[in-house]
């Protein structure tokens, strides 16, 4: 069955590079979607990949492939809860459990 | 356009009352999906609903909770006898589409959150 698996917390300094992974498994052709979700926000978009604009997907059953999320040069006002979203054909979204992201000063 | 619409923000109630979370989607949005999330915890989804009607209801505790999403108004979901353990966020998202998330849905079902309301059980 489809599932979605993120790293639950990650803790850097100010200016470092972050790669948040996002391992999936789906029976079919997905979409994933990165969304932000700052503290007392909706959460917000911030990225969509489906099978046209990614070389990740061979098409068919996908066993428990990363599709990550890099930022550079973070700052203290990206910490926030990112989290992974994987669609399919159904009309079911399943989330990742998210990725606390926390930078210090 | 306002986006989203969840209330109330806060809600306090005691245990045994019941509580009340609505949701207006989106302008043009007819598909309604409520998340919860526990303390510590992430999202999980709950409910999807279209105008009138419960499409998938397999996130939902089997007692005491229900949802709808009538021909006019907000979605609204309903806890009834609350317990401590009901005390989460209560997420809103609504999307235009009705095909599911495959590629060629384009941006129609990309998810729309509403700022969430925060239940709190004495």
């Amino acid at each position: 069955s489809n599932s979605v698996k993120q790293t639950g917390q990650i803790t850097v300094s100010e200016g470092a590079s972050v790669t948040m992974n996002c391992t999936y498994t789906s029976t079919g052709y997905p979409t994933l979607f990165w969304y932000v979700e700052y503290p007392s926000k909706p959460l917000q978009l911030l990225q969509r990949e489906t099978m046209e604009n990614s070389k990740n997907f061979g098409g068919g059953n996908i066993k428990d492939k990363n599709s990550p999320i890099v930022k550079y040069s973070v700052q203290v006002s990206d910490s926030a809860v990112y989290y992974c979203l994987l669609g399919d054909c159904t009309d079911k979204l399943i989330f990742g459990t998210g990725t606390r992201l926390q930078v210090f000063p | 356009n306002a986006g989203v619409m969840q209330n109330p923000r806060h809600l306090v109630r005691r245990r045994g009352q019941e509580a009340r979370l609505r949701c207006s989607p989106m302008k043009g949005h007819s598909h309604v999906y409520w998340y919860r999330q526990l303390p510590e915890e992430g999202l999980k989804f709950m409910v999807y609903l279209q105008k009138e009607n419960i499409i998938d209801e397999s996130g939902m505790p089997k007692e005491r909770f229900s949802a709808e999403f009538p021909k006019e108004g907000p979605s609204i979901l309903r806890i009834q006898q609350v317990v401590r353990g009901d005390s989460a966020a209560y997420f809103c998202a609504t999307s235009l589409g009705n095909r599911g998330f495959r590629p060629e849905s384009s941006g129609a079902n990309v998810l729309t959150f509403g700022a969430g309301s925060r239940l709190t059980v004495l």
